[in-house]
């Protein structure tokens, strides 16, 4: 089974300030992981995924994440945070087959921006 | 691509109610995904569809819940008898076969009273 924990459900960083989003997966086959973002009454929105290329993963509106076996980690960052990127984000793994490709979803982190 | 659509956006309901989501997918996504979402927690898999064929299930998804795709294309998810625990953001997916990418829809917000 595949499972993901998002450590902290609530992150306050001041504007500008680096955005850092923690996020450790447990699969027993090499991971498909993404990053996603929900905005409040939305639906959510995909920001990045790691499909077994490249370890650093760059996404939309200026996140990238790295995926580290050694560490199953998959952390999300942004260099400077914006008002705009005050939203709650989710980190999840897929299950990739025939039987389709089903996403487990972490808790999610609720990301404040202070000005 | 106008995206995945969801219908109603908000259903207030009285418990022992019956009420029915519809889904529009994308229209070239043959997969087809139904998640819950309770306040303050990730959304949980429920069920999935491959053109018209339901081919997994969630333990989540008693025996209450009904979804059908009758025609590949559009979808319905059914709660029967509605209990207050059932007060939950259903979002709605699709993606096409062999891209791992899945678009959400809005949601649809069931409050049981």
């Amino acid at each position: 089974a595949q499972s993901v924990t998002q450590l902290g459900s609530h992150v306050s960083v001041s504007e500008g300030a680096l955005v850092l989003l923690r996020c450790n997966y447990s699969s027993s086959v090499p991971p498909y992981l993404f990053w996603y973002v929900q905005y409040p009454n939305q639906g959510l929105q995909l920001l990045l995924k790691y499909t077994s290329a490249a370890t650093l993963v760059k996404g939309i509106n200026g996140f990238e994440a790295e995926f580290k076996k050694s560490e199953t980690s998959f952390h999300l960052t942004k260099p400077s945070a914006h008002m705009s990127d005050a939203a709650e984000y989710f980190c999840a793994v897929m299950r990739v087959g025939a039987a389709g490709n089903k996403l487990t979803f972490g808790g999610g982190t609720r990301v404040l921006v202070k000005p | 691509d106008t995206g995945v659509s969801q219908d109603p956006r908000h259903k207030i309901t009285k418990r022992g109610q019956n009420v029915t989501f519809r889904c529009d997918p994308i229209s070239e996504h043959n997969r087809l995904y139904w998640y819950r979402q309770t306040l303050g927690q990730g959304p949980e898999f429920l069920t999935y569809f491959q053109n018209e064929a339901q081919l997994e299930k969630s333990r989540l998804l008693s025996d209450r819940f009904s979804a059908e795709r009758p025609k590949g294309s559009f979808s319905t998810l059914e709660i029967q008898r509605t209990e207050q625990g059932d007060s939950a953001m259903y979002l709605c997916a699709s993606s096409r076969q062999g891209n791992e990418k899945l678009f959400f829809g809005s949601g649809t917000q069931l409050s049981v009273l």
